[in-house]
């Protein structure tokens, strides 16, 4: 099994859309939950991160995590073309003194316009 | 500032053959890992650096070597090229402490024939 899960997708909706993307996770030892964005032959950057449990939001992001049932989410509300690409969830724990960082398979995403 | 930097883009090898996947970061971080990215996989850890002469193995190390001589450089070596190794390789830093933030390279497209 792997640490973190995340459906690669593709997922495709209509411009405005609220688009929904998830990851579960096995290792409670995961304190630190980010998302990030990485757009057609580019490298991934990071979109936004929260520490520990609850939500955070950066204008039409939204990040949640739920640490009970180990599931995060990230919420795009009034989604733009330019919000097409793929999204990695990732995760970090300290283990033995350095931190250990962990993605998920991300999720190609395309916005309709 | 160039942040990560990789060259080359990209490299077509015939089956057998070696090279070398050059990455640089201006930044001075401690860490920086090499990732190959293969669709439905994610970013898969081959090899990372937690400072100048000390490498580990990642999840996928086989067929790749590295080295770390100073804190700017962390050269991905392909011992003899397979087919299996084709795929999009991306080079990472981040400061020893950051538990979140992750810089990556542009990437370098690899086709083994």
């Amino acid at each position: 099994q792997k640490e973190v899960e995340q459906d690669p997708g593709p997922l495709s909706v209509p411009e405005g859309a609220i688009v929904s993307l998830n990851c579960t996770y096995s290792n409670s030892a995961f304190q630190y939950f980010m998302w990030y964005r990485q757009y057609s032959r580019k490298g991934p950057e990071l979109l936004m991160y929260t520490y520990s449990s609850g939500n955070k939001e950066d204008g039409r992001f939204t990040a949640q995590v739920d640490k009970s049932s180990k599931y995060i989410s990230l919420f795009i509300r009034d989604s733009q073309p330019s919000d097409s690409a793929t999204y990695l969830c990732a995760m970090s724990a300290a283990i033995q003194g350095a931190q250990k960082l962990v993605f998920g398979q991300g999720t190609r995403l395309t916005i309709n316009p | 500032n160039a942040g990560v930097t990789q060259t080359p883009k990209f490299q077509v090898l015939k089956t057998g053959q070696s090279m070398t996947l050059q990455c640089a970061q201006d930044m001075n971080h401690e860490y920086m890992s090499w990732y190959r990215q293969d669709p439905g996989m994610g970013l898969r850890l081959i090899h990372y650096s937690v400072g100048a002469g000390i490498t580990d193995q990642g999840e996928v190390p086989n067929g790749y070597n590295v080295s770390r001589s100073t804190t700017e450089d962390f050269p991905l070596r392909l011992l003899s090229a397979a087919p299996s190794q084709t795929s999009v390789y991306f080079c990472a830093s981040r400061h020893r402490d950051s538990a979140y933030e992750q810089y990556f390279g542009p990437g370098t497209r690899l086709t083994v024939t």
